[in-house]
């Protein structure tokens, strides 16, 4: 099946640093959704991206399909956007189930 | 438009006990899904439904597992007797088509 790596698996940032957070992908997809789980455990969807660049407030997110890559900007952060970030992907060739990358563990401190 | 909802929010069990969880998905959406996320491990697929039919049962681990969808409406998930390792999070989106997946707040399960 599908395999998803995402990078860097933790990040440690201060309040109001940017960062970016990868996700590649090693097939082609029709569908990629960015998440963010927080503290209570609850998936907030950020972004269904499958292809090519969205902004949502101080998040944007951009896809690269024929690179087989996402990325998701977080700037000035806070500590609200503590959590865990995960991108899911569903392959061409396949049902539409998604695949889950193992998520990135985001800490912004005060 | 309601989105994708899940009853209980949050269960705590002793094992051996059964657990039933609820989905409804958002209206006229055909496909329905279920996921977990247990013991901090990534989140996984579980099945999937096509109106009232399974499409994909594959990502199930084992027969103490049975979803129904009834009537294509909303979707249960028992877990029957239930284990230390059944712990963590199960989630449900559903979506039209092949296109985005609605997730819901998903469920908490406990087990003792």
């Amino acid at each position: 099946g599908i395999q998803v790596e995402q990078s860097p698996p933790d990040l440690i940032l201060q309040e109001g640093a940017n960062s970016t957070l990868r996700c590649n992908f090693s097939d082609s997809v029709n569908n990629l959704q960015w998440f963010h789980q927080n503290p209570w455990g609850q998936l907030i969807n950020l972004f269904y991206i499958p292809s090519g660049t969205k902004q949502n407030g101080r998040l944007s997110a951009t896809t690269v399909a024929t690179e087989r890559y996402s990325l998701l900007y977080i700037s000035s952060s806070q500590t609200t956007d503590s959590g865990v970030y995960f991108c899911a992907v569903a392959a061409n060739s396949g049902y539409s189930t998604l695949t889950f990358g193992k998520g990135t563990m985001l800490l912004v401190s005060p | 438009e309601a989105g994708v909802t899940q009853f209980p929010s949050h269960s705590v069990i002793e094992k051996g006990q059964t657990v039933t969880l609820r989905c409804d998905p958002i209206s006229g959406h055909d496909n329905l899904y279920w996921y977990r996320r247990v013991m901090g491990k990534e989140i996984k697929f579980l099945l999937h439904f096509v109106k009232e039919s399974k499409q994909d049962e594959s990502g199930m681990p084992n027969n103490r597992f049975l979803a129904e969808r009834t009537g294509g409406t909303y979707s249960t998930l028992k877990v029957q007797p239930a284990e230390l390792e059944d712990s963590g999070v199960y989630f449900c989106a559903s979506s039209q088509g092949l296109a985005r997946q609605y997730f819901g707040p998903g469920t908490r399960l406990t087990v003792t």
